[in-house]
């Protein structure tokens, strides 16, 4: 069965300090993985996506993700936070060849002036 | 370019009754897929449509129903409305056949169930 967990709920970093938000999945096929960003009362939009090609990927806003079958994980990263990051951040996982969209649970990041 | 376009944004309904949530995709796109967020977590896949069809459905109950258009344009129907069915629901729409699968999200239509 495919799933996906984010490890942690809430993320506190103070303005200009690096980002990590955790994410791990379980896969039977190679899947497509994604990054979601939904700022309030906002669509989610999409920030980057892994589809089998380089393992580290870059997104939008500065954000990267490293995918690391080995340790089925697919973290988040920014070197250095911005207030307008405070958001809500979603993993999603897609099995190959599958239709079914999984989401993780969230990650709420909160960013200090 | 329109991207996804969900209606209403906001609906508030009774127990017992039903309600009718309209989407329609990015241009190009001819697969749409909607969600339930409820307040606080991440989106449940509820179902897929393609070619008209419903494709894949996730654990929801036959009340959730769907449709397709030849447009493309797809409605979400709820039947016997629960106080547990309050929550946003979103559309995705996407083109069939691409590699990385990627979905373009709406806005949401908040339903409220009283």
């Amino acid at each position: 069965a495919q799933s996906v967990t984010q490890l942690d709920s809430h993320v506190s970093v103070s303005e200009g300090t690096p980002v990590l938000l955790r994410c791990n999945y379980s896969s039977s096929y190679s899947p497509s993985l994604f990054w979601y960003v939904q700022h309030p009362n906002k669509g989610l939009q999409l920030l980057l996506k892994y589809t089998s090609a380089a393992t580290l990927v870059k997104g939008i806003n500065g954000f990267e993700a490293e995918f690391k079958k080995s340790e089925t994980s697919f973290h988040l990263t920014k070197p250095s936070a911005h207030m307008s990051d405070a958001a809500e951040y979603f993993c999603v996982v897609i099995p190959r060849g599958g239709f079914k969209t999984i989401f993780g649970a969230g990650t709420r990041l909160f960013v200090k002036a | 370019d329109a991207g996804v376009t969900q209606s209403p944004t906001h609906l508030i309904k009774t127990r017992g009754q039903q309600v009718t949530l309209r989407c329609s995709p990015k241009s190009g796109h001819d697969t749409v897929s909607w969600y339930q967020q409820a307040l606080g977590q991440g989106p449940q896949f509820i179902f897929q449509y393609y070619e008209e069809e419903e494709r894949q459905r996730g654990n929801f109950p036959d009340r959730f129903s769907g449709h397709q258009f030849p447009n493309y344009s797809s409605e979400l129907n709820v039947n016997a409305l629960l106080l547990g069915d309050s929550a946003l629901y979103l559309c995705a729409s996407s083109l069939d056949g691409l590699m990385d699968n990627e979905q373009f999200f709406g806005p949401g239509t908040r339903l409220t169930v009283l």
